[in-house]
């Protein structure tokens, strides 16, 4: 396995039921990131994980919780969704430095539709 | 707060055309910008990435210059090609560790 990895790819879930999204990156970055992109929207962010610690929420609502056990791994637990929150959810890592900032890799994304 | 546009939002043309795609971003203050392409239902793909010291970088048929102090980048796309159709973004990192992107556009390269 190379790059970025999400599990699953699609997912339908009622609004009362409990998922968890899966990403793991494979190119020993030090940061990683939950991205959700709705229809005609730009891509908006919603977490950020520098080293294993959480240090951006971007307003997300508690419904969404994220867990990064290690720098190489990020769940988004997902609970009493709302059909508003069909969208497709992308992770993506990058390695950040005193030397610079390289790009970020994105993985395919978990096509999320909540009926 | 940065913002990032890219206009149009669309555009079709047909094969072969060279084509300029514009990205433009307000706070000058960037570590770099790096541009994607994004297949309909599918997850985004760098294509170049240009530090804040790097005026251009290239890729086979794709030039992409920056002029930090205007705020403005531009992709190039040459001799394009059907399989060339997809949505481009454009994607500014600053100071902290987000990544700002704009809304996209979407090319359509018709045979």
């Amino acid at each position: 396995e190379t790059g970025v990895t999400q599990t699953p790819r699609h997912l339908v879930m009622g609004m009362t039921n409990k998922k968890s999204l899966k990403c793991e990156q494979h190119l020993g970055h030090n940061a990683m990131y939950w991205y959700k992109q709705s229809a005609k929207k730009p891509l908006e962010l919603m977490f950020v994980y520098n080293f294993k610690e959480q240090t951006e929420n971007n307003s997300v609502p508690s419904r969404f919780s994220p867990e990064c056990p290690n720098s190489s791994h990020l769940f988004l637990h997902l609970h009493t969704l709302q059909p508003e929150d069909s969208a497709l959810y992308l992770c993506a890592s990058s390695q950040v430095s005193l030397m610079g900032k390289d790009g970020y890799t994105f993985g395919s994304g978990t096509r999320l539709t909540v009926v | 707060k940065q913002e990032v546009t890219q206009i149009p939002a669309a555009l079709s043309v047909p094969e072969g055309e060279n084509l300029v795609l514009n990205c433009s971003f307000t706070d000058s203050a960037i570590y770099n910008l790096q541009w994607f392409r994004q297949d309909p239902g599918k997850g985004l793909t760098s294509l170049l990435l240009i530090q804040s010291s790097q005026r251009e970088q290239t890729s086979g048929r794709l030039n992409a210059s920056l002029d930090k102090s205007s705020g403005r980048s531009t992709l190039y796309i040459a001799a394009s090609q059907p399989g060339d159709s997809a949505t481009y973004l454009c994607a500014v990192q600053g100071g902290s560790e987000k990544l700002v992107f704009g809304k996209g556009m979407k090319l359509t390269v018709n045979p």
